[in-house]
């Protein structure tokens, strides 16, 4: 199986200054690692997802990277806001493609 | 955007008892997923099921949980013999293929209180 670690402590940044999350997982590379946005009693959202021969991704003000050496994967939002404040969770699919591993989120707390 | 929609937003059941749950993927999706999260915990992989069947499931996934697709719309997730630690928020999500390179959508949860 896979075992996915990111920072269980929150983070607190100020507003307009850069937020970056941290995914480290143990066993085998996947083929593909997603990010998701979790706001408090609802459901995850997806926000990137970047394949293993990639080695950066961008939408808007969302960066994602992966070092498949490090095994791990930065998430990066610039230019962050209030509204960004909230659980950022890394997921990963099983060898076979038919399981899916979710870390256990780091919370973002930007302050205006 | 079509979303998937999942009922009950909350359920509350004795234990021992019976509870089916209920989630509507998205119409064009073909693959569909039950996750749960007890309160403060992470995301847990519980079942995958595509063309009728289950892909794969998690050590959770005991011989108390069943899905099924009865007809073209519906994805159930069925606990037989209710437990007090099945009490969490249960997730469906569904997703166009069953590779990584497809997100997956979730739907916002049945939150399952055991008394």
């Amino acid at each position: 199986s896979q075992k996915i670690e990111q920072n269980s402590e929150a983070l607190n940044i100020q507003e307009g200054k850069t937020a970056t999350l941290t995914c480290n997982y143990t066993n085998y590379s996947p083929a593909y690692l997603q990010w998701y946005r979790q706001d408090p009693g609802r459901g995850p959202v997806f926000l990137l997802l970047i394949r293993e021969n990639e080695k950066e991704k961008r939408k808007e003000r969302l960066k994602v990277t992966f070092d498949t050496t490090l095994k791990q994967s930065l998430f990066h939002i610039t230019a962050s806001q209030p509204a960004d404040s909230a659980t950022y969770l890394c997921a990963l699919q099983s060898y076979d493609f038919n399981k899916f591993y979710f870390g256990s989120g780091t919370k973002l707390n930007v302050k205006p | 955007e079509p979303e998937v929609t999942q009922t009950p937003s909350h359920q509350v059941t004795q234990m021992g008892q019976e509870v089916i749950l209920r989630c509507v993927p998205i119409s064009n999706h073909l693959y569909f997923y039950w996750y749960r999260q007890i309160l403060g915990q992470k995301v847990e992989f519980l079942v995958s099921f595509y063309n009728n069947e289950i892909s794969e499931k998690s050590e959770i996934f005991d011989d108390q949980f069943s899905v099924e697709r009865p007809d073209g719309s519906n994805f159930t997730l069925k606990i037989r013999s209710t437990k007090l630690e099945d009490s969490a928020m249960y997730f469906c999500a569904s997703s166009e293929e069953g590779t990584g390179n497809q997100p997956q959508h979730f739907g916002d949860g049945t939150r399952l209180s055991i008394l």
